[in-house]
């Protein structure tokens, strides 16, 4: 069955410190999300990719960045790491106009 | 600007009662709108899904109503379960666009 996965599913880091998380998803899908989940926030996008090559800045952009070097992946690389973006994020999929599927998310603690 | 909001935070009900969660939404050009469950250390999952052209759609022990005129969206549980206890999101998405637009979400506790 096709499916998104995210990794890792958590991780503690330093402040300062590059993090790169990893989505994969099989469903073919050609647009790729990423979002993080605060209390009170609720979802908020942070990069998206329509495509190949294709990425847009999201309403929460600073501090993190995306390539999109194939259609599976979209890895979420966060610079420089700061305390405010500890959160739990989460990477989807869609095709077209069409429902996302979400992953179970990466738990990110910076110390 | 466009959001997508939900009335009630919080909701419990009794185990086998109907639940009835509900959204407001702002923007009136938008022509898709989707239900998701989040459980406690899961993504959202999709639900139920409907288009503009309709004003209900049913599925499995779930209903989403639709009305156009005052730009509200509801779900609702019927016979709900123990399983049913989550976090539940509405969404939109605007004509032409592909983003999702995500409400604040509304827990629903189900209570023995």
């Amino acid at each position: 069955d096709a499916e998104i996965t995210q990794s890792p599913r958590h991780k503690i880091t330093e402040t300062g410190r590059q993090v790169t998380l990893a989505c994969h998803q099989t469903w073919n899908h050609n647009n790729m999300f990423w979002y993080r989940q605060d209390l009170g926030h609720g979802l908020r996008l942070i990069h998206y990719s329509y495509g190949v090559h294709d990425t847009n800045k999201g309403e929460v952009s600073d501090g993190y960045s995306v390539s999109r070097s194939n259609t599976e992946d979209l890895p979420l690389t966060l610079e420089s790491a700061a305390s405010s973006q500890t959160s739990v994020y989460f990477c989807a999929s869609s095709r077209g106009s069409s429902a996302q599927h979400f992953g179970d998310g990466t738990r990110l603690s910076i110390l | 600007g466009e959001s997508v909001g939900l009335h009630l935070p919080t909701l419990s009900v009794q185990e086998g009662d109907n639940s009835i969660i509900n959204c407001a939404y702002s923007n009136s050009a938008s022509d898709y709108f989707i239900w998701y469950k989040q459980e406690s250390g899961k993504g959202p999952q999709f639900i139920i899904d409907i288009r503009s052209n309709m004003d209900k759609r049913q599925g499995q022990r779930v209903t989403v109503l639709l009305n156009k005129t005052v730009k509200h969206l509801s779900l609702q549980i019927a016979a709900t379960q123990p399983g049913d206890s989550a976090v539940y999101f509405c969404a939109e998405i605007p004509q032409g666009a592909q983003k999702l637009v995500f409400g604040q979400g509304t827990r629903l506790t189900i209570n023995p």
